[in-house]
């Protein structure tokens, strides 16, 4: 079983709308999360992290963090086509080690 | 500004083979990665290393070795390619460990 569980696999928006992803985790060893967008042809970029339970913000992106449910979630409000790309989330221990979703494509209808 | 660098892009190989993956950065970081990619498993580590001249294994080492010449550059060596090991291998780099990885664009292997 994967440690690290992405949901949905797939997922369609409207432009201008709020695309929201969800991870999973079941080991209690991780410290923090990344997310990672992926665009088609090319290496995954880092979006943002997450250590502290509650919401973090940058720009059109807030990812929140429980730990007590070990569940992190990523939203992304007034979608853009160019958002349209392949989402990872990434768990990570105190040896910096990420453990990798299997990742949720995010398609924007414009 | 800052980049990762993989050669080749793309490779044919044949079964029993050896193959040469070559990454190169100009960021200054000290650790470089090696990650493949499969449909459904998202990213696996297969070796690291956070100094030239010395390599670490990932979760996934079977079959492949390492090697840090220099702080600029680190190969994946598969010396004999297997049918599954067909998979987009991805180079990255940090600083100092932490996992704000710069990644290259990827190297499709296709193992025949």
């Amino acid at each position: 079983q994967q440690k690290v569980q992405q949901s949905p696999e797939s997922l369609s928006v409207p432009e201008g709308g709020m695309a929201s992803l969800n991870c999973t985790s079941s080991d209690r060893n991780f410290q923090y999360f990344w997310w990672y967008r992926q665009h088609s042809g090319e290496g995954p970029k880092a979006l943002m992290s997450i250590f502290s339970d509650g919401d973090k913000k940058e720009g059109r992106f807030t990812a929140h963090l429980n730990k007590a449910s070990l569940h992190v979630s990523l939203h992304i409000r007034d979608s853009q086509p160019s958002d349209s790309a392949l989402y990872f989330c990434a768990g990570g221990d105190s040896n910096y080690q990420l453990i990798w979703g299997s990742g949720t494509k995010l398609i924007i209808k414009p | 500004e800052a980049a990762v660098t993989q050669s080749p892009r793309s490779k044919v190989a044949v079964t029993g083979g050896k193959v040469t993956l070559s990454c190169h950065q100009t960021n200054n970081h000290d650790y470089m990665y090696w990650y493949r990619q499969d449909t459904g498993h998202g990213l696996r580590l297969i070796h690291y290393s956070y100094v030239a001249d010395s390599t670490e294994k990932g979760d996934i080492p079977d079959g492949y070795k390492a090697s840090r010449p220099s702080q600029e550059n680190f190969s994946l060596i598969l010396e004999l390619a297997s049918l599954s090991q067909t998979a987009v291998y991805f180079c990255a780099s940090s600083d100092t460990g932490v996992p704000d990885y710069t990644f290259g664009s990827g190297t499709r292997l296709l193992v025949i």
